[in-house]
């Protein structure tokens, strides 16, 4: 059963705060991805990953960046967060070998920049 | 790139009735097309999903069927129960292995 995990389920922050939001997911799975989910706007992409060290941009990615040093692993990193970065924030995985592969999601990371 | 439109944005249904939601895409080339739901406070889980090369698809009270000359694809729900209540998300994809396109969103509603 996969699983994918998130760093907090709630945070709350500061404006200017550098903020790092964690995934980890424990099947072996080649993509990742971030998104937030904001009411009346679905899933937006911000950055995603098919590989160790690679990345690229989604469809919002500008006031974020992402690493990922190990396969499990993929960060979402706020450099200067701001209030209109407030949202829920989720990370999915898929195995990325199979054309349509399902993507699981992690519980999500709400949070509050004050 | 590809854009995925979703309708309704939100849904009320009596339970029993059946429910349908409506996805438009614009790219050609998509291939794939899943459905996920998610509940309030929870994450979003694949519930049914169909590839170009099939019309319909069914499980149980959930169906999907996809158009692909008019570009577009939907979710049926029959004898919705109160648990069917949550927003459903479709989705497109293009190639293998690629990030997915969702769509805005369906709050769907069943009254018990």
């Amino acid at each position: 059963d996969v699983k994918v995990t998130q760093s907090s389920r709630y945070l709350v922050k500061r404006t200017g705060e550098k903020v790092f939001l964690e995934c980890v997911q424990d099947m072996d799975h080649e993509n990742m991805f971030w998104y937030r989910q904001d009411p009346g706007l679905g899933l937006r992409l911000i950055y995603f990953s098919y590989d160790v060290k690679m990345k690229e941009k989604g469809d919002i990615p500008e006031g974020y960046s992402v690493s990922r040093e190990k396969k499990e692993r993929f960060s979402l990193i706020l450099e200067s967060a701001s209030t209109n970065q407030t949202s829920m924030y989720l990370c999915a995985s898929t195995q990325g070998n199979l054309v349509g592969d399902e993507q699981f999601f992690g519980p999500g990371t709400r949070l509050t920049v004050l | 790139g590809e854009n995925v439109e979703q309708h309704p944005s939100t849904l009320s249904v009596q339970e029993g009735d059946s429910a349908v939601i409506k996805c438009t895409y614009s790219d050609s080339a998509s291939n794939y097309f899943p459905w996920y739901k998610q509940e309030l406070g929870k994450r979003p889980q694949l519930i049914i999903d169909i590839r170009s090369n099939v019309g319909e698809k069914k499980d149980q009270r959930i169906a999907v069927t996809l158009n692909k000359t008019a570009k577009h694809f939907s979710l049926h729900i029959t004898e919705t129960q109160p648990e069917d209540s949550a927003v459903y998300f479709c989705a497109a994809t293009i190639r293998l292995g690629d990030k997915f396109y969702f769509g805005s969103g369906t709050k769907l509603n069943v009254k018990p």
